[in-house]
């Protein structure tokens, strides 16, 4: 099955810094990637629609400006949290369609970011 | 507006059989997957309906009637490790999954 990957798995940091996490399709090509957050006992919610070579669509709320979004290729998506405070203290997730499913939806998970806010 | 329904926890006892249910309003359908998740780890995916019926996969099935908006998740001879949240989500026409809030499902001895 497709694999995605996602590093780092954990990452404490100052209020204040920049943060980038990064989104792997290991075997397989994901023109489209997808990142969530999750906070605890609650579903994921999207951020925003990563899509290879252009600009990311994001839900409404999302600041574009605090979480950059980059898929500069078709196996990495980057999603920068920029000048992290506490409250962006979450589990960040990413997926990846892979294209030869054809019209299957399926989305296959990386392991997931532990963002920590100090 | 898109909704998805589905029970916010469920208690079972080990051995025994459950059905989480999940209703869904969206704008397009195509297919409905049903994913587990354990506490801090990433979705794992279990099924896939996009046709009327029941799929069957070793202990777990997953049952979709589209004209009622309807789908279950059946779990049997359940067992400790089945303990997790368990998300029902939508596939719309843009490639991307609508998802419920899950239901965490508990099983006790």
């Amino acid at each position: 099955g497709a694999v995605v990957s996602q590093h780092p798995s954990r990452v404490i940091c100052k209020s204040g810094t920049s943060v980038k996490i990064e989104c792997r399709s290991l075997d397989f090509q994901a023109t489209t990637m997808f990142w969530y957050r999750q906070f605890p006992k609650q579903s994921l919610m999207l951020m925003a629609t990563s899509n290879e070579g252009s600009k990311a669509t994001y839900e409404q709320g999302v600041e574009k400006d605090k979480f950059l979004i980059n898929h500069a290729s078709l196996t990495l998506s980057t999603l920068t949290v920029t000048s992290a405070h506490p409250e962006d203290s979450s589990f960040y997730i990413c997926s990846a369609r892979d294209p030869r499913q054809g019209d299957h939806n399926e989305q296959f998970f990386g392991p997931g970011t532990r963002l920590t806010v100090l | 507006g898109q909704n998805i329904d589905q029970p916010t926890e469920m208690t079972a006892t080990e051995g025994a059989i459950v059905q989480i249910n999940c209703t869904y309003q969206t704008s397009g359908f195509n297919g409905l997957f049903w994913y587990q998740q354990h506490a801090g780890e990433a979705p794992t995916f279990l099924s896939y309906n996009v046709l009327d019926g029941l799929e069957e996969k070793g202990r777990f099935s997953s049952f979709l009637s589209r004209s009622k908006g309807y789908s279950y998740l059946l779990l049997k001879e359940l067992q400790m490790k089945d303990s997790a949240s368990y998300l029902c989500a939508v596939g719309d026409s843009n490639y991307q999954l609508i998802w419920g809030a899950g239901t965490k499902l508990i099983i006790k001895p």
